[in-house]
């Protein structure tokens, strides 16, 4: 495993308050991502980043921005929420020879 | 950008072999990963073809044609562990890859 932690686990917020949510890793690994996952999708790429302070966007990036100061964390910050950002976040890092990702235990989020 | 389909949902029995298939349409091609995620837990790895051809693991077996953008998972022995979805995700670049939708498997006793 890569040692990966999500934090907040869980979160309820109102709609237009601002959210951050933070991933961790102690694995050095150079790529980190988030995505969002809906029931019925699978995982949907919001940003992801190739270096401190290197990032770009996913498929869906409007309503987000990604913060990367440090190697270990990547946070993600939803400016204004609302209920169609309720969903399943999860943070994952890659490397290696293929790349594969290892992914965080994710963090709900409901947006009320 | 990238259309990838697989099956909503299958069905198998205990025992039996199941395949689930992913066809991909892209603009660009580096590899592409199947991973198992259990019902309320995070994706993991399970393999990954970047050459045409198959890759055996364990009860697991992955294939891929890049002429037919067409690759699966074999899954032999079921076991009822096995119950889960199953994302194949195409490696656009060296850092990016998008899922698809997931085939989320039943195995039955």
């Amino acid at each position: 495993d890569a040692g990966i932690t999500q934090s907040p686990r869980h979160k309820v917020t109102e709609t237009g308050t601002p959210v951050t949510l933070r991933c961790h890793q102690t694995e050095n690994h150079r790529y980190m991502y988030w995505y969002r996952q809906d029931p019925g999708h699978g995982l949907r790429l919001i940003h992801y980043s190739y270096g401190v302070k290197d990032t770009d966007k996913g498929e869906v990036s409007d309503g987000y921005s990604v913060s990367r100061s440090k190697t270990e964390d990547f946070l993600l910050t939803l400016e204004s929420a609302t209920s169609s950002q309720t969903s399943v976040y999860f943070c994952a890092t890659g490397q290696g020879e293929y790349n594969e990702q290892f992914f965080g235990p994710g963090t709900r989020l409901t947006v009320l | 950008g990238q259309n990838i389909d697989q099956p909503t949902e299958m069905t198998a029995t205990e025992g039996a072999i199941v395949q689930i298939n992913c066809t991909y349409q892209t603009s660009g091609f580096n590899g592409l990963f199947w991973y198992q995620q259990h019902a309320g837990e995070a994706p993991t790895f399970l393999s990954y073809n970047v050459l045409d051809g198959l890759e055996e693991k364990g009860r697991f077996s992955s294939f891929l044609s890049r002429s037919k953008g067409y690759s699966y998972l074999l899954l032999k022995e079921l076991q009822m562990k096995d119950s889960a979805s199953y994302l194949c995700a195409v490696r656009e670049s060296a850092g990016k890859s998008t899922f698809g939708d997931g085939t989320t498997l039943t195995v039955k006793p």
